[in-house]
């Protein structure tokens, strides 16, 4: 079957960094995509890799590694409205998207 | 219209019922897709448009339906509403179908 496996929470504290990991399990793979959250609002888009290496937009970075099946979002110079879930999610062979369940990151003050 | 939108913002619907969930986008995008998206699982796929006049299944299709007459509208219907269809429903769109996905502002349905 296919899997996407992230953190289901993770807390930080303003100012600081954050990196969110993702590994996956897909029928083969087209790119990964990373969307943010926020409580009671539709995901927008982040970040897409799908070429090994880091991606770096501002205060994101993304990062892949297809042979381990890994990527991660590393998140700078936090903000409280940076509060939100991130959800990572894979292209398969279908080009489907394959989502995981996401993770809810807290921001401290 | 600005983007992609979803009609209603939300539904109380009763067991048995039919209901159809609007969808239209006017970035003149190719793909349209229909997700549900229910506490602590991942959006899941329920249909798929790669094209106008085309559609196709995804992960969970059973009891919806949909229809792609035209590029910018992608109705969703549950033909005979159950209490596991209650969820919050997103309607999404994107160029191509390796592209980045626009998502509508969600229709959260409760089926009693």
């Amino acid at each position: 079957g296919q899997n996407i496996d992230q953190p289901t929470e993770m807390t930080a504290t303003e100012g600081a960094i954050v990196q969110i990991n993702c590994t996956y399990q897909t029928s083969g793979f087209n790119g990964l995509f990373w969307y943010q959250q926020h409580a009671g609002e539709a995901p927008t888009f982040l970040s897409y890799n799908v070429l090994d290496g880091l991606e770096e937009k501002g205060r994101f970075s993304s990062f892949l590694s297809r042979s381990k099946g890994y990527s991660y979002l590393l998140l700078k110079e936090l903000q409280m409205k940076d509060s939100a879930s991130y959800l990572c999610a894979v292209l398969d062979s279908n080009y489907q998207l394959i989502w995981g369940a996401g993770t809810k990151l807290i921001i401290k003050p | 219209i600005a983007g992609i939108t979803q009609a209603p913002t939300s539904q109380i619907l009763a067991a048995g019922r039919r209901m159809t969930l609007r969808c239209t986008q006017d970035m003149r995008h190719n793909a349209m897709y229909w997700y549900r998206q229910d506490l602590g699982l991942g959006l899941r796929l329920i249909h798929y448009s790669n094209t106008a006049g085309t559609t196709g299944k995804g992960e969970v299709p059973d009891g919806y339906s949909v229809s792609r007459a035209n590029t910018d509208d992608f109705p969703l219907t549950l033909a005979s509403a159950v209490p596991s269809q209650t969820s919050v429903y997103f309607c999404a769109s994107s160029r191509g179908s390796d592209n980045e996905q626009f998502f509508g502002p969600g229709t959260r349905l409760t089926v009693l």
